[in-house]
């Protein structure tokens, strides 16, 4: 089974500078299948990134993500202050799995 | 815009079977362009996908090894929505439980969510 290890576990910043956070998968997975979400306390997950790099339905130009093979990264080039959430890297292959998130915390 | 909307008990007693139902707007259970899935949040486990059914000319299945011997995800075509059954529950399954829908067109994102139930096991 694949394992998703994302880096930091929490990240202080301030509103505008930019956010890098990564995941690490145990193994080689197919970017096609790799999407990022956030979560609000007491909300559900929401789509922000799907394949690896396509921004999701009303998701600001601000987030994107790269990667391949066992290294993904999303970046926020400034953070908004309804920016400061817990985000998750998540694969989809022959099961779904999630990374244990990386909370972006206001400095 | 397609809406999950769930329903459920919140307590379960453990050793019984857990059941949440997820009513689908906007889009059909037997869309050929979506999977139908649950997943679940705990403090101890994290986010953890559970299973999902889908139809591509006939019904499919696919559930996670660590509930497999114990799960149905079930769709209902005449009601539009699909449940969850966990059976022989116990206080690790305790958890916010969450029904969500894969999008071939956004790569099997899951780009809608229920709103989330709150199911704890306890006598």
């Amino acid at each position: 089974e694949i394992v998703l290890t994302q880096s930091p576990g929490t990240l202080s910043l301030s509103p505008g500078e930019r956010a890098t956070l990564s995941c690490r998968a145990s193994q080689s997975v197919s970017s096609t299948y790799f999407d990022w979400y956030q979560q609000k306390p007491g909300q559900a997950p929401r789509l922000l990134i799907y394949g690896t790099s396509s921004r999701a339905a009303g998701i600001p130009d601000r987030f994107s993500g790269s990667g391949s093979g066992t290294d993904f990264t999303l970046t926020i080039s400034g953070l908004e202050p309804e920016d400061f959430a817990v985000y998750y890297c998540q694969h989809f292959g022959s099961s779904r799995t999630f990374g244990q998130g990386t909370k972006v915390e206001i400095k | 815009q397609v809406q999950l909307q769930q329903s459920g008990p919140g307590l379960v007693k453990p050793s019984q079977t857990l059941s949440l139902t997820c009513a689908i707007s906007g889009d059909s259970v037997s869309s050929n362009s979506a999977a139908w899935n649950w997943i679940r949040q705990s403090p101890s486990r994290g986010l953890e996908w559970l299973g999902r059914a889908y139809y591509r000319s006939k019904w499919y299945n696919d559930y996670a090894v660590s509930v497999k011997s114990r799960i149905i995800i079930n769709p209902d075509t005449s009601r539009n929505h699909f449940s969850l059954q966990l059976n022989s529950v116990t206080p690790e399954d305790t958890a916010v439980y969450y029904c969500a829908r894969a999008s071939v067109s956004r790569q099997l994102g899951l780009d809608s969510w229920g709103q989330g139930t709150l199911v704890t096991v306890s006598s």
